[in-house]
């Protein structure tokens, strides 16, 4: 079964480090791919996304990922963490699983990041 | 920008009582979606709509039924609420899926 992977449940770094979060998923060819984030309380916003093209895309709040075809993977990096970039982080997938002529967005299970001073 | 609004964000309802809890998007997108978040079990997919009057069940849908009259508004029904019904509810809409879905702020529902 397709799935998407986020290894790591809980990051923390240091104000002003660079920080990566790991997302592997298992499909054959390559699928949509998208990171979202979601703080405390909150909905979850879109921080970027990929389907083609050049395989590192941008993203919004100075955020980016890397598309490796070779490795499944679809990593979000930052160069220098914030405070306010404490929150949850959501990898997901879509394009994979036909469900009523739609496919679905697949979602890892999430890794939680803790900012310190 | 995309704005999805969900009618409340927190709820506290009894056990036997039908709640509605209601979602609207201004963007035109013709696919709505309604998650529940729980802690441990992700985001599951309950219902999801892809044009006015059609639904399709998600991975979830037992305990709820949707409702969706016009394109901008996605309605999410929970018959006779249950304390295993209480949970964090996310609605979503897309364009097209390459171009991702963008969440509602979320109603955090209690079930006493």
């Amino acid at each position: 079964a397709q799935s998407v992977t986020q290894p790591d449940i809980h990051i923390t770094v240091s104000e002003g480090a660079s920080l990566e979060l790991r997302c592997n998923y298992s499909y054959g060819a390559t699928p949509y791919l998208f990171w979202y984030v979601q703080s405390p309380g909150q909905g979850l916003q879109l921080l970027l996304k990929y389907f083609s093209g050049d395989t590192l895309v941008q993203g919004i709040k100075g955020f980016e990922a890397e598309f490796k075809r070779s490795q499944s993977s679809f990593n979000l990096r930052k160069p220098s963490v914030h405070w306010s970039d404490a929150a949850e982080y959501f990898c997901a997938v879509g394009g994979i699983e036909v469900s009523g002529g739609y496919n679905k967005l697949i979602f890892g299970a999430g890794t939680r990041l803790a900012v310190h001073p | 920008d995309v704005k999805v609004t969900q009618s409340s964000r927190y709820l506290v309802k009894r056990t036997g009582e039908k709640v509605f809890l209601e979602c609207v998007q201004d963007m035109d997108h013709e696919n709505m979606f309604w998650y529940r978040q729980d802690p441990g079990l992700g985001l599951r997919l309950i219902y999801f709509s892809y044009d006015v009057k059609m639904k399709e069940k998600g991975d979830i849908p037992e305990g709820y039924s949707v409702s969706r009259e016009k394109k901008e508004r996605f309605s999410l029904i929970l018959e006779s609420a249950s304390t295993n019904q209480t949970s964090m509810y996310l609605c979503a809409s897309s364009l097209s899926e390459r171009e991702g879905q963008y969440f509602g702020p979320g109603t955090r529902l209690l079930v006493l």
